[in-house]
């Protein structure tokens, strides 16, 4: 088991919320991680979103529209990236990322599809 | 703008030895923790390797997966960030990429790809 967990799709529909989930694995707590978020559309690098360690230490990415927030679920133990009112635009991929013993760990990534 | 814009793959033969560099504009980046990823051909992201911010004492990075076959380093007057690797394997074959973490400016380069293949 990976140290983060992305769903590997989610579908959404226009002006909706979603909420994308990256979970730590059992005995990682996910309140001492600094948890960013990355969007990929399809032949372009992965670009910057967010990163959230608390509602007081937290970063948005700079041009990334309001509608991207981030969030945790500790009773999840997870981090949380929200789209408020979905458009078109925003389908494509998305993967959390921390700092984890000495190195950077990924999620394996969730297809977000706008239908 | 910001840019990352990461060079030197290419075709290399098992054994072989590359040196990547990512030139850096818009920041300055001992000023940020610095990183190489990579992604083969269908799988996942792979963090490799990590240089951090001057103020945090520099310290070097590496994954398990390549320990031993890499330097990562930097150079502030031209801005750029390097990866030297050396003993490459076919398995080592991904796109590489550059990132920039921990300021007002995190930003994930164009990558380059390394192929090794005899």
């Amino acid at each position: 088991q990976g140290v983060l967990t992305q769903p590997p799709s989610l579908s959404a529909s226009p002006g909706a919320s979603a909420s994308l989930t990256c979970t730590l694995r059992s005995g990682i707590d996910v309140g001492t991680f600094r948890i960013y978020w990355y969007q990929q559309k399809p032949g372009s690098p992965p670009q910057y979103l967010l990163r959230y360690l608390s509602d007081s230490n937290r970063h948005h990415g700079s041009g990334v529209p309001g509608r991207f927030s981030g969030s945790k679920d500790a009773s999840a133990n997870a981090g949380i990236l929200l789209i408020s009112g979905v458009q078109s635009e925003d389908e494509a991929d998305y993967y959390c990322m921390t700092w984890h013993n000495g190195g950077l760990v990924f999620g394996g990534g969730t297809k977000v599809t706008v239908l | 703008e910001v840019q990352l814009l990461a060079s030197g793959g290419g075709l290399v033969q098992p054994g072989g030895s590359l040196r990547l560099s990512c030139a850096a504009s818009g920041f300055i980046i001992s000023t940020y923790d610095m990183h190489w990823v990579r992604q083969a051909p269908g799988k996942g992201l792979e963090w490799i390797s990590s240089l951090a911010k001057s103020d945090s004492g520099s310290g070097k990075y590496y994954s398990d997966s390549m320990k031993g076959r890499l330097t990562i380093s930097r150079d502030t007057a031209k801005n750029t960030l390097f990866l030297q690797m050396t003993s490459l394997r076919v398995e080592d074959t991904a796109l590489y990429s550059c990132l920039s973490t921990g300021g007002d400016y995190d930003h994930w380069g164009q990558g380059t790809l390394v192929t090794v293949s005899s």
